[in-house]
């Protein structure tokens, strides 16, 4: 099956921008969609498709894609964006129904 | 609003079987699909696919990490989804979700339960 590979860690300062990617071969075929895990809690989807957010996901979040790389975008990095955040995509290789995840990304706020 | 209740946690011996409830409510459930992902244990954890069904026609696909050992069922009387996984051991130890594509089959798992936590240890 494909594999995402994402950075176990990134800090931005607060009020700044970070970009979290996941890198993969499925990606050149494939959307990814990004979920925000915080604490105790269940991921939340913040990005799917071609840069789509839900109701209620904040507008600094935003998402690109260049090749087989994806990436998470936040402009003006807020203290409650502190969080885990996972890529995934459908598979391009092997189970072609089935998804992948990336190995998260643990975001620090500074 | 949508929502998925899952089941409690559990504990298991290894070698048993464990059966995860996944209850909707909200959005019409037989016109969705629902993806089942597990955790580890501990914070950083990554997430790992173990399947979905698609609820009106019950077709599934399972991760092959996961073929031969997992089962996943609905019930239409109740909106719920079940997820039975056999033949445990330690390593099955983690968070189980559901997660709910409103949509049918379009990969937009945008509703998920709170997790089921699933301890095997003898």
């Amino acid at each position: 099956s494909s594999e995402l590979t994402q950075d176990p860690a990134v800090s931005v300062a607060l009020g700044q921008t970070v970009r979290i990617t996941c890198q993969g071969d499925s990606l050149r075929v494939y959307h990814a969609t990004w979920f925000q895990q915080k604490p105790g809690q269940a991921p939340l989807l913040v990005i799917s498709g071609k840069n789509k957010r839900p109701s209620g996901v904040p507008d600094r979040f935003s998402g690109s894609t260049s090749g087989n790389t994806a990436s998470l975008i936040i402009t003006g990095a807020q203290a409650e964006d502190e969080a885990d955040y996972h890529c995934n995509s459908r598979d391009s290789s092997g189970n072609h129904l089935g998804v992948v995840f990336g190995g998260g990304t643990r975001l620090t706020v500074l | 609003q949508r929502q998925l209740v899952q089941s409690g946690p559990e504990l298991k011996k290894p070698g048993t079987s464990v059966k995860v409830s996944c209850r909707a409510s909200g959005f019409t459930f037989i016109g969705s699909t629902v993806q089942w992902v597990r955790q580890a244990p501990g914070e950083g954890q990554k997430l790992e696919y173990i399947g979905w069904i698609v609820i009106g026609s019950t077709n599934t696909n399972y991760a092959q990490q996961f073929q031969g050992r997992v089962t996943f069922t609905r019930d239409l009387s109740t909106s719920t989804a079940y997820m039975e996984l056999r033949g445990l051991r330690s390593e099955d130890t983690g968070v189980y979700y559901c997660a709910a594509d409103r949509r049918g089959v379009s990969y937009l798992f945008d509703s998920w339960g709170q997790g089921s936590l699933v301890i095997v240890s003898s």
